[in-house]
């Protein structure tokens, strides 16, 4: 069965700090995959990868791939407290299905 | 400006009674997505159009169905509502066209409360 998992669940940092955030994914005709950030309505789309190693950068979060690892992280340096949300991994296969994890909850305390 | 346009932003219905969930776009998007998201969970997936073309989820329980009548319109009917289906449903889009991903535009969500 195809899944997505992140950790942590959830985590708390103070302002300033720097997060990277988790996502592993058993997926039998992967194609892409996909990072959210969901805050209190709809999740936002932040980054798409398809290649291994190649980092996708907006502002100051960033992401990668690794294909041999099947996994990815999302980082977010010098955080804020907007930046406060759960944060979705997801996994676009071939069948043009997502399958997500359950998502990080991340907490930036002032 | 373009986006995605869920109505009614919430609905409360009666267990067994019959609703309609509707979403909108003028992204000119050819693919639709319907998800239903629990409280404390990740997104899932009920079903989605490409174009015209219908794709059901394995695990979608029947009392789900969907209407796509036009590019711009995608409609969820839950036949007969249990309590176990009170959820968010939100509605994405997406463009797909070689060489790009599913960028996804979601709506607000529609929440649903089934009494």
């Amino acid at each position: 069965e195809d899944k997505v998992v992140q950790s942590p669940l959830s985590l708390v940092v103070h302002e300033g700090d720097t997060v990277t955030l988790n996502c592993s994914y058993e997926v039998t005709n992967f194609r892409s995959l996909l990072w959210y950030k969901q805050e209190k309505k709809a999740p936002t789309f932040l980054f798409m990868l398809t290649s291994s190693g190649i980092e996708k950068k907006s502002g100051r979060l960033s992401s990668i791939l690794d294909k041999k690892e099947l996994s990815s992280i999302l980082n977010i340096t010098a955080t804020q407290t907007g930046d406060s949300a759960i944060y979705l991994c997801a996994v676009w296969d071939r069948d043009d299905k997502i399958i997500f994890g359950k998502g990080t909850r991340l907490h930036i305390l002032p | 400006d373009a986006m995605v346009i869920q109505n009614p932003r919430y609905q409360v219905t009666q267990f067994g009674k019959p609703v309609t969930l509707s979403c909108s776009q003028t992204l000119n998007h050819n693919v639709m997505y319907w998800y239903q998201q629990k409280s404390s969970q990740a997104p899932k997936l009920l079903f989605h159009y490409y174009d015209k073309d219908f794709n059901n989820e394995a695990d979608t329980p029947d009392n789900f169905q969907s209407r796509r009548p036009n590019t711009s319109f995608c409609f969820l009917d839950i036949r007969s509502p249990g309590l176990g289906d009170a959820a968010m449903y939100l509605c994405a889009t997406s463009r797909e066209t070689p060489g790009t991903g599913p960028e996804q535009f979601f709506g607000p969500g529609t929440r649903l409360t089934v009494l």
